[in-house]
């Protein structure tokens, strides 16, 4: 069963307009979570990251909301700009250690 | 960026021979991993290692081997290799630096196709 899901396989939105990536996870343990954005043939990059200290982190366009009694987190992006059009992966690790969780991603298509 | 670098970059195999795909950092980190990404379950993970010659399974481990005789060096081999193990590898480093904080920086990936 997985702990880290993004249910929305894929997403479309115009250029300009906002985005917005969920992803669902069920390990209470898990204490920090992070998003990678990955292009075709190429290894996924750190985009964002938020401790479960806190509920929102910001990063330029990009922010990312945490609600720890749902159990979910969500990333922003505003404006959408065509070269966000990549995979983003949900990540989560959890408190014993430096294990990493990844949900299966969304795939975005920012369109001019 | 990250100093890692894996090798091979792409490879096809036969089923039933051996493979191992190398990853090299040049960061120092402690920890590595070995991920394979697949549609449908993004990236999940078959060996870790949390420094040398020590080393625990990931999710997906069955038909893997890994070594790490060298902080810089991590190795992934399958032993037979099997067309379900058609896939990208991907080596990732971390360094532990305290609660909540601290990412994985990813290679470029391995692609290999098994016949």
């Amino acid at each position: 069963d997985q702990q880290v899901k993004q249910n929305s396989p894929s997403l479309s939105v115009q250029e300009g307009r906002i985005s917005i990536l969920n992803c669902d996870y069920t390990n209470s343990m898990f204490d920090y979570f992070l998003w990678y954005k990955k292009y075709p043939a190429e290894g996924p990059t750190f985009l964002i990251s938020i401790s479960s200290i806190k509920d929102k982190n910001e990063d330029g366009r990009f922010t990312v909301f945490l609600n720890k009694s749902a159990k979910h987190l969500s990333l922003h992006i505003v404006p959408s700009q065509p070269g966000d059009s990549a995979v983003y992966f949900c990540a989560a690790r959890d408190n014993y250690g430096q294990n990493f969780v990844f949900g299966p991603g969304t795939r975005l298509s920012v369109l001019p | 960026d990250a100093g890692i670098t894996q090798s091979p970059r792409h490879k096809v195999t036969e089923t039933g021979t051996p493979v191992t795909l190398r990853c090299h950092q040049t960061e120092n980190h402690r920890y590595m991993y070995w991920y394979r990404q697949d549609p449908g379950h993004g990236l999940r993970l078959i060996h870790y290692s949390y420094g040398v010659k020590d080393t625990d399974k990931g999710e997906v481990s069955d038909g893997y081997s890994v070594s790490r005789s060298k902080t810089e060096d991590f190795l992934l081999t399958l032993e037979s290799a099997t067309s379900s193990q058609t896939s990208v590898y991907f080596c990732a480093i971390s360094e532990w630096t305290g609660m909540n904080t601290g990412e994985l920086f990813f290679g470029e990936g391995s692609r290999l196709t098994v016949l």
